[in-house]
């Protein structure tokens, strides 16, 4: 059974920084491209960014590009993504998930992490 | 504003037939992006329900189907079940963006 574990979340102060991580079994990570997607209660669903199996491409939704970064370690069957310069507007549930392919669909997803950014 | 345009809310009786709409762009479903759609139930993350416009995922029943035509695709709901109440999504890819754009999601509530 392909499982999603993410962690890292909490609470952060605007201008912080956070890393999130995912935790893969059940299927070839290393052979998957993998995406986060946020949530947030006003703005709905969010791609954020996403990496080849390979970890040779990477990608990034405008909002998050030059702030976030997006890793792997195939090793640890291991998702990261690294989120500096926090602002409130990036409060939201973070979920890892599985691409079907480049920008393709997401099956499955993590239960997610809730990322706070205030004061 | 969400780049795909779905209605806020959809309604139906047990039993009843709902669809709901996703509406994109030249960008995105207009410029033939495959369009997927995921089911949210309260508390829990989102779970692909329909992929590739009109694909089921394994474990997922024939009331559920999805179309797409122009710049719009649409999720019906046959025989509706009080366990179908949830949030619906839709997503795309555009080439404007250069990326995965959702829907702003569509609430359906069983009366």
């Amino acid at each position: 059974e392909v499982q999603l574990l993410e962690s890292g979340g909490g609470l952060v102060q605007p201008g912080g920084s956070l890393r999130l991580s995912c935790a893969a079994s059940g299927f070839t990570f290393s052979s998957s491209a993998m995406s986060w997607v946020r949530q947030t209660p006003g703005k709905g669903l969010e791609w954020v960014s996403a990496i080849s199996g390979s970890a040779g491409s990477t990608y990034y939704a405008d909002s998050v590009k030059g702030r976030f970064t997006i890793s792997r370690d195939n090793s640890k069957n291991t998702l990261y993504l690294q989120m500096n310069s926090l602002r409130a507007e990036d409060t939201a549930v973070y979920y890892c998930a599985k691409d079907k392919g480049y920008f393709d669909r997401f099956d499955p997803w993590g239960q997610g992490t809730l990322v706070t950014v205030s004061s | 504003q969400s780049v795909l345009t779905q209605p806020l809310s959809v309604s139906g009786a047990p039993g009843q037939r709902v669809t709901m709409s996703c509406t994109g762009s030249s960008s995105n479903i207009g410029a033939g992006y495959d369009v997927h759609w995921y089911q949210q139930l309260p508390g829990t993350a989102p779970k692909l329900l329909i992929y590739s416009n009109s694909n089921r995922p394994s474990g997922v029943p024939d009331r559920f189907s999805g179309s797409k035509s122009g710049t719009s695709a649409s999720l019906a709901i046959t025989g509706l079940q009080a366990e179908d109440e949830a949030d619906y999504y839709c997503q795309s890819y555009d080439s404007s963006l250069s990326g995965v754009v959702f829907g702003g999601g569509t609430k359906l509530t069983v009366l």
